[in-house]
């Protein structure tokens, strides 16, 4: 079945360090969301993408969709303490399923 | 405040015991999802509903049921058939039925099985 894959799984930074986390499918997508889970909390929405090639901008946050929209990625610049928890992206492929990837664990050390 | 709530937080049973978590959401959405999330993993689509009185299997939907009687409300049970049901089970809701819009999620339950 249809995979997004995220890299890297985890990842420690050090505050002032940036961040990038890379989603991957297997398949062309048509927009892809990011989420983002504190730690014991749930996941809340940070963005979607839906243009091929779309950059989109939050503050110190950057988010990329791929040309050919099976890939994005997500970087924080200068990583702060608030940044730590998982970061999520989900896809929604040709079905109209929403399709979450694995996660990359940021923790990052002051 | 408009939102989403689960209850309760926590939750202990012990094993062959079905057990039902409670999903309620005051944002007018029409569809709403149940996900389970196990540690360190990402989220799996148990079963998804765009509709009152219409539910559809994700991709875990053995051993769960769901009902959607109401627009506001979406109650998941975690039957005895459910192999390994200890986990972290999100709902969300999301605006309109046709395209899968943003997912907003509630505060979640934690269930631990003896």
């Amino acid at each position: 079945g249809q995979q997004v894959m995220q890299i890297p799984q985890y990842q420690h930074v050090q505050e002032g360090e940036d961040f990038t986390t890379y989603c991957n499918s297997s398949t062309t997508l048509s927009n892809i969301q990011w989420y983002k889970q504190r730690p014991g909390g749930h996941p809340v929405f940070l963005i979607q993408l839906v243009k091929s090639g779309e950059v989109k901008k939050q503050k110190r946050l950057t988010f990329q969709f791929g040309e050919a929209k099976k890939n994005s990625s997500l970087h924080i610049t200068a990583t702060q303490t608030t940044d730590v928890g998982t970061y999520f992206c989900a896809g929604i492929d040709a079905t109209n399923k929403l399709i979450f990837g694995t996660g990359t664990l940021l923790a990052v050390q002051p | 405040d408009g939102g989403i709530t689960q209850s309760p937080k926590y939750l202990f049973r012990k094993e062959g015991q079905n057990v039902t978590l409670s999903c309620e959401q005051n944002l007018n959405h029409d569809a709403m999802y149940w996900y389970r999330q196990d540690p360190g993993q990402g989220l799996r689509l148990i079963y998804y509903s765009q509709i009152v009185n219409d539910f559809q299997k994700g991709d875990i939907a053995e051993g769960y049921s769901v009902s959607r009687e109401k627009k506001e409300s979406f109650p998941l049970t975690v039957t005895s058939a459910q192999k390994n049901p200890t986990a972290f089970y999100l709902c969300a809701s999301s605006i309109g039925n046709r395209v899968v819009g943003t997912q907003y999620f509630g505060p979640g339950t934690r269930l631990t099985v003896l």
